[in-house]
């Protein structure tokens, strides 16, 4: 079956390390996007991509960094420039920009 | 700027009442889109519904309705005879549809939905 998928499910991250989030999609999607959500709030998004080699910052994307050199991977780095990075991430994917209809499960970040 | 707000932040019912979920938005496009997405606890967001700005048919899905309003710039999302399975946080989202487009998405807080049995 087609999907999204993020790995891990949980990620702990000590103080002034970068972190890697993984997303993988064998939709054949051209779009994807990184959301983060935080407790009780909506999902913010930090960054997306329309197309490989190509994507834009979204609302949050300070402390941040992605790379798009496959169409089915949009992997998220937390940088040590994130100063709160402890949230659930999570990745998505569209076959146009009409809007992401297919989810990942998340990945949950906490401070060590 | 663009806005969805879904003021209830909790709702508790019992199983077979049925609820109604609110959503108002904000947006000075003329076109756009609005969605309504469930988070059940694994914490996975599932689509349930797209809507555009022209469509303002009222939608039934099983137990699931969504009532459109431009004149209120309401999007509500009713559910009849709840399920425990129901229970999960369910968010409002509204994107642009122009030529800009990027498939942004700007979501409400959400409404946490618990069915007891």
């Amino acid at each position: 079956d087609g999907g999204i998928t993020q790995s891990p499910k949980y990620l702990f991250r000590k103080e002034g390390q970068n972190v890697t989030l993984s997303c993988e999609q064998n939709l054949n999607h051209d779009a994807m996007y990184w959301y983060r959500q935080d407790p009780g709030q909506g999902l913010r998004l930090i960054y997306y991509s329309q197309i490989v080699n190509d994507f834009q910052k979204g609302d949050i994307a300070e402390g941040y960094s992605v790379s798009r050199e496959k169409k089915e991977s949009f992997p998220l780095t937390v940088t040590s420039a994130q100063k709160n990075p402890t949230a659930f991430y999570l990745c998505a994917s569209s076959i146009d920009r009409a809007q992401p209809e297919h989810f990942g499960d998340g990945t949950r970040l906490s401070i060590l | 700027a663009q806005k969805v707000t879904q003021a209830q932040t909790e709702i508790s019912v019992v199983e077979k009442e049925d609820v109604t979920l609110d959503c108002v938005y904000e947006t000075r496009d003329t076109t756009y889109y609005l969605f309504w997405y469930k988070q059940p606890p694994s914490g996975e967001l599932v689509f349930l519904i797209r809507r555009n700005s022209f469509d303002e048919q009222n939608e039934i899905s099983g137990r699931y309705s969504w009532n459109f309003q431009k004149s209120t710039s309401s999007f509500n999302f009713t559910i009849t005879a709840s399920q425990v399975v129901d229970s999960a946080v369910y968010f409002c989202a509204l994107s642009e549809a122009g030529s800009g487009n990027t498939g942004k998405l700007i979501f409400g807080q959400g409404t946490t939905l618990q069915v007891k049995p």
